[in-house]
């Protein structure tokens, strides 16, 4: 299976809005309402931020929010706070049975 | 409180073997799918292989398919990874993962990792 295509990097100043889009097939992202987003610090395990492409998990904040169009996702950081500043990487079921992960996406606060 | 603890990594030759393990507890193991998902040092994450509430279903990457093998055992909350014919490219931290539902990709609890390196 191959990996979904993500920016390497993205930036914003705090309290600006960043997208992070996730590029996938109809295999995956554009075949499921299966697509979820982690957060991950250096040295740290990933996080669950958003799934079923645009539910936050109980204690996520609401300035992230997720959305889809055919076969790309997007994961949106609204307000954006120094905490924000990490990897993030999307997911998603395919077609085999398997999952496949993003690319990765730098997020620096300027 | 969920909680993922994994074992079994360290140093081997490629072509060796190596078997990870996963103690889980805070929920109801039996009733979760769970995955193990790698990720290679500076690198980003790979999905690895799955198995099913019961055991019954099981998939891989296709990069570790046939030199893999997960594997539970519901009455020890223990979830494994039979790793043989390792490679270079088989170095990275493996996590443990839990999946909230199937199909869905939402791995929503994940353990610490342990380290696999595979080097002469």
């Amino acid at each position: 299976q191959s990996a979904l295509t993500q920016p390497a990097s993205v930036s914003g100043s705090p309290g600006q809005s960043i997208t992070i889009s996730c590029t996938g097939t109809s295999s995956d992202v554009g075949g499921y309402n299966y697509v979820s987003w982690y957060q991950q610090y250096p040295g740290k395990a990933p996080k669950l931020m958003i799934y079923d492409v645009t539910n936050r998990p109980s204690g996520v904040p609401d300035r992230f929010s997720g959305s889809k169009s055919g076969n790309s996702a997007s994961l949106t950081i609204s307000g954006l706070q120094a905490e924000d500043e990490a990897d993030y990487y999307c997911s998603s079921f395919t077609s085999s049975n398997q999952y496949a992960f993003g690319t990765g996406t730098k997020v620096t606060v300027l | 409180e969920v909680q993922l603890l994994e074992s079994g990594g360290g140093l081997v030759q490629p072509g060796g073997s190596l078997r990870l393990s996963c103690g889980a507890s805070g929920f109801i193991f039996r009733n979760y799918a769970m995955s193990w998902v790698r990720q290679a040092p500076g690198k980003g994450l790979e999905w690895v292989s799955v198995i099913s509430a019961s055991g019954a279903n099981t998939y891989y990457a296709d990069s570790v398919k046939g030199r893999f093998t997960i594997s539970r055992d519901n009455s020890r909350n223990t979830l494994s990874l039979q790793m043989n014919s390792l490679r270079v490219e088989d170095t990275a931290i493996f996590y443990c993962t839990k999946i909230s539902r199937v199909p869905a990709a939402d791995f929503d609890y994940w353990g610490q990792g342990t380290l696999v390196t595979v080097s002469s």
